[in-house]
């Protein structure tokens, strides 16, 4: 399997509820980041995961948390969600070392807060 | 904080015409500018890269001028079609940090046949 496939590509969350984002990394990384992307603005990192571990954080509150597993796929949390929240948000992996020429976006999750 | 600034916001280009769209910054901690093609519904694909040791690198149509006294550089699409419509992002990254992406707020561009 190669790509970066993210889950769901579509989602739908009332203000206060909490939300999970998964992404399944390409075959052979070991990083992931997470970005968020509003509607006509550019991605913004919100942080990234190498050996299970958070290894960089962007200027995001502490109710944005995520998980890195065994096999290199991650998952995004949300709690508490704000209207502002509604955004398409990436998932980017890669191997560590290789930089942004190793960097390979998935085509993101449409989260709409109501 | 808006620390890479891209412009124009849109772009309407005849077939054949040039895109231009410029990018500047702050951080001269950034040490490497990629710049990014992205597709309604898709995440972002890597384009075409330059570090600041290089003024201009081209490949295909494709061409980054860089100018590092002045934090400014720049994509040229050069004989623009309308397979290149597009949202395109100028980024920077300090290889301190790894592979984190501070980004540009983007550029529409329509290539008009």
């Amino acid at each position: 399997e190669t790509g970066v496939t993210q889950s769901p590509t579509h989602l739908i969350k009332t203000r206060g509820q909490q939300v999970t984002l998964r992404c399944s990394s390409q075959s052979g990384h070991n990083t992931v980041s997470w970005y968020q992307q509003a509607l006509g603005q550019g991605p913004q990192f919100i942080f990234q995961y190498y050996r299970e571990e958070e290894n960089g954080r962007g200027n995001f509150p502490p109710r944005f948390s995520g998980l890195q597993f065994p096999n290199y796929s991650s998952e995004l949390n949300v709690n508490a969600l704000e209207l502002d929240d509604s955004a398409l948000y990436l998932c980017a992996s890669s191997l560590q070392g290789l930089g942004i020429y190793g960097y390979t976006f998935g085509s993101g999750t449409r989260l709409t807060v109501v | 904080q808006q620390q890479v600034k891209q412009s124009p916001q849109s772009l309407i280009v005849q077939k054949g015409g040039i895109s231009i769209i410029n990018c500047a910054y702050e951080n001269t901690a950034f040490d490497y500018f990629p710049w990014y093609q992205q597709f309604p519904g898709k995440g972002p694909a890597l384009l075409i890269a330059i570090r600041p040791d290089v003024s201009e690198k081209k490949e295909g149509r494709f061409t980054i001028s860089f100018n590092k006294s002045a934090k400014q550089f720049s994509l040229h699409i050069m004989d623009s079609q309308p397979g290149d419509s597009a949202t395109y992002f100028c980024a920077a990254v300090p290889s301190t940090s790894g592979s984190r992406l501070t980004f540009g707020e983007g550029t529409q561009l329509t290539v008009n046949p």
